[in-house]
């Protein structure tokens, strides 16, 4: 199975600074179609998950242009501009190039 | 608007089955592969099962594979996971997932609310 590792586990951030959440894959994640399927969620409190990137750096729909990702093969990174209150939750990666589909484990990402 | 609700969750001992069932509104369901994530409490999220569009092909994790069915009734836009042996660490919130289709191909773009599934005697 791929592992996904995210680092790091956790962020304490001052609102309107940026932060940067990395993961790491076992093995590359760019697959025999040429795309590479690494997707970002954001879990705020009491919700389930939402996406914010797909397939490494495109941004879902009304996801705002704070948040961008970045990265190949078995380095990702997302990364967000300016952090806001509304931001705070848990944030995974996750691919989805080989079966079974792994998520990270998690950075909980809280303001200061 | 597209909608997921789960339902079928309840306390099971361990060693007992139950079903999870997942009414899907707002899109053709028929057109999109669906899923089963779960959280165990207090941890990350864990890929359970995909079925594709026509139920033809299943795909699982090792730890649920022989135990878990994923099924669909398109007919009733619903995403069912039959669970049998459970154990303990079995429990966990159940969420239904859609798989994206072109945008977000392979990941999920909307997910339920979620059902909660504990095991324990």
């Amino acid at each position: 199975d791929v592992v996904m590792t995210q680092t790091p586990l956790s962020l304490s951030v001052t609102p309107g600074q940026p932060a940067s959440i990395s993961c790491k894959s076992s093995q590359s994640l760019l697959s025999s179609e040429g795309k590479t399927y690494l997707y970002w969620y954001l879990q705020k409190p009491g919700q389930p998950p939402q996406v914010l990137i797909y397939e490494v750096s495109n941004r879902f729909s009304g996801v705002p242009d704070r948040f961008s990702g970045s990265g190949s093969g078995t380095d990702f990174t997302l990364k967000i501009s300016r952090v806001e209150a509304d931001d705070v939750g848990v944030y995974y990666c996750m691919q989805s190039t080989y079966v079974p589909w792994t998520f990270g484990q998690g950075t909980k990402v809280e303001i200061k | 608007e597209v909608q997921l609700v789960e339902s079928g969750g309840g306390l099971v001992q361990p060693g007992g089955s139950l079903r999870l069932s997942c009414t899907a509104s707002g899109f053709t369901f028929s057109r999109y592969w669906m899923s089963w994530v779960r959280q165990a409490p207090g941890k990350g999220l864990e890929w359970l099962a995909n079925v594709n569009q026509d139920g033809s092909l299943e795909q699982y994790v090792d730890s649920v594979r022989g135990r878990f069915t994923i099924s669909r009734d398109n007919a009733n836009n619903a995403l069912l996971l039959q669970m049998n042996s459970l154990r303990v660490e079995d429990t966990a919130l159940y969420y239904c997932a859609r798989v994206g289709t072109g945008v977000v191909e392979r990941g999920f773009d909307y997910w339920g609310q979620g059902t909660l599934v504990t095991v324990s005697s």
